[in-house]
């Protein structure tokens, strides 16, 4: 079946260091890959997405592209700062029309420390 | 960005009693609605989807005559679980679509006692 495979968390990183978190999917089809964002007490933000293979979505300083060959999506950022502190989700968009929907990821928890 | 907003954003009730978790877009217009369950350390869950004017379409396994979803506009759609037990306390998040994105609600968390 179609699904998503995160990095367990949590991430502890310090200011400035390099971030990497993993996301690989299974799926049918040709979806498209998102990163979407909870800071705490927020709500989910994407923070950004590709729609076909070798594209790259960028935010933020953050970057991921699209790898078929690997069926990966893995979020990374140069220089990670404390306000990246949050929860990261990998998700895939499969479907068309109204019956499109995303399946999730389990979610990655970052801490930054300054 | 578009902004969706739940309302309450916390709730405690006792056990047996109904609540109603409200889901609006606040400057856009929804057709299409989603309402998750998010369990502690757990990816999101979709329940249903929702279409204004129409039934909602629930995923395998969650009860409709249990959880009951309204979409009478384009800016709203309500969430109302009946009869709450504590095995219904979760943190329920909603999520609006315009185009091909979704934009989602800060989340309501359910207590039932």
């Amino acid at each position: 079946g179609n699904s998503v495979t995160q990095m367990e968390g949590p991430v502890t990183l310090s200011e400035e260091a390099f971030l990497t978190i993993n996301c690989t999917y299974t799926a049918t089809g040709y979806p498209s890959l998102f990163w979407y964002v909870q800071y705490p007490g927020e709500g989910l933000q994407l923070l950004l997405k590709a729609t076909k293979a070798d594209d790259k979505g960028s935010n933020k300083g953050f970057e991921a592209t699209y790898r078929k060959e690997t069926t990966s999506f893995h979020l990374e950022k140069g220089s990670v700062q404390v306000s990246d502190s949050a929860v990261y989700f990998c998700a895939l968009l499969l479907g068309a029309g109204n019956n499109r929907k995303l399946i999730w990821g389990l979610g990655t928890s970052l801490a930054v420390n300054p | 960005g578009a902004v969706v907003s739940q309302h309450p954003s916390w709730v405690i009730c006792k056990s047996g009693t109904s609540v109603k978790i409200e889901c609006r877009s606040l400057d856009f217009q929804a057709t299409t609605m989603f309402w998750y369950r998010q369990f502690p350390k757990q990816s999101l869950m979709l329940m249903a989807t929702s279409n204004e004017g129409s039934k909602a379409t629930y995923e395998q396994g969650v009860e409709k005559d249990k959880f009951l979803i309204n979409h009478a506009s384009l800016t709203l759609s309500t969430l109302t679980v009946t009869s709450a037990h504590p095995e219904d306390s979760s943190f329920y998040i909603c999520s609006a679509r315009i185009y091909n994105e979704q934009f989602f609600g800060p989340g309501t968390r359910l207590t039932v006692l």
